[in-house]
């Protein structure tokens, strides 16, 4: 079936230091949504990405659809340890199912 | 934002059995859950999806006599793993939609582990 690559699979980062990460799709995405799972939680969304292009921000969260619609990323500036997690891509190309990416576990050490 | 329980959280049992899970969409109705299996570390797998008052839609390689699911009512999905086998043990978490659209934010509920001794 269709899916979202995404990279990389771990990052460790320094209090303070930026952080992201990207997903990608070999066929033209419907829209993509980003979620993060904290250690132990389930997953929550954070945002929807639909227009070509697209960029959209809530505080230190940067996300950005690209030109094409096959590929996403998600930046983080400045990171507190309040971010660790792991963050999901989640890709729809029709239908009602998303499929997620492997995820990017965030280990922020202060 | 809508609220979907899962219960229970933990089950034990042994192998040979089957275990039911249950998703419920607490505040609104849900024409449509999904079910996706999470390996510990790992991502979330869609198993399938569930449709209120007909059949579910099975992933590839996902055993639908296996992993049965009845959606019987527009707020409550139920999984059921017959005959469980030790490599059942997972986290199966469900998801849905508020409004049963097909776009727009996915609610989880909190998961569900299961160990099979």
């Amino acid at each position: 079936g269709q899916q979202v690559m995404q990279i990389p699979q771990y990052q460790h980062v320094q209090e303070g230091e930026d952080f992201t990460t990207y997903c990608n799709s070999s066929t033209t995405l419907s829209n993509i949504q980003w979620y993060k799972q904290r250690p132990g939680g389930h997953p929550v969304f954070l945002i929807q990405l639909v227009k070509s292009g697209e960029v959209k921000k809530q505080k230190r969260l940067t996300f950005q659809f690209g030109e094409a619609k096959k590929n996403s990323s998600l930046h983080i500036t400045a990171t507190q340890t309040t971010d660790v997690g792991t963050y999901f891509c989640a890709g729809k190309w029709s239908g009602y199912a998303l499929n997620f990416g492997k995820g990017t576990s965030l280990l922020v050490t202060p | 934002g809508a609220v979907v329980s899962q219960h229970p959280s933990r089950v034990i049992c042994k192998s040979g059995t089957s275990v039911k899970i249950e998703c419920r969409s607490l505040d609104f109705q849900a024409t449509t859950m999904f079910w996706y299996r999470q390996f510990p570390k790992k991502s979330l797998m869609l198993m399938a999806t569930s449709n209120e008052g007909s059949k579910a839609t099975y992933e590839q390689g996902v055993e639908k006599d296996k992993f049965l699911i009845n959606h019987a009512s527009l707020t409550l999905s139920t999984l059921t793993v017959t005959s469980a086998h030790p490599e059942d043990s997972s986290f199966y978490i469900c998801s849905a939609r508020e409004g049963g659209g097909s776009t727009g934010e996915l609610f989880f509920g909190e998961g569900s582990r299961l160990t099979v001794l």
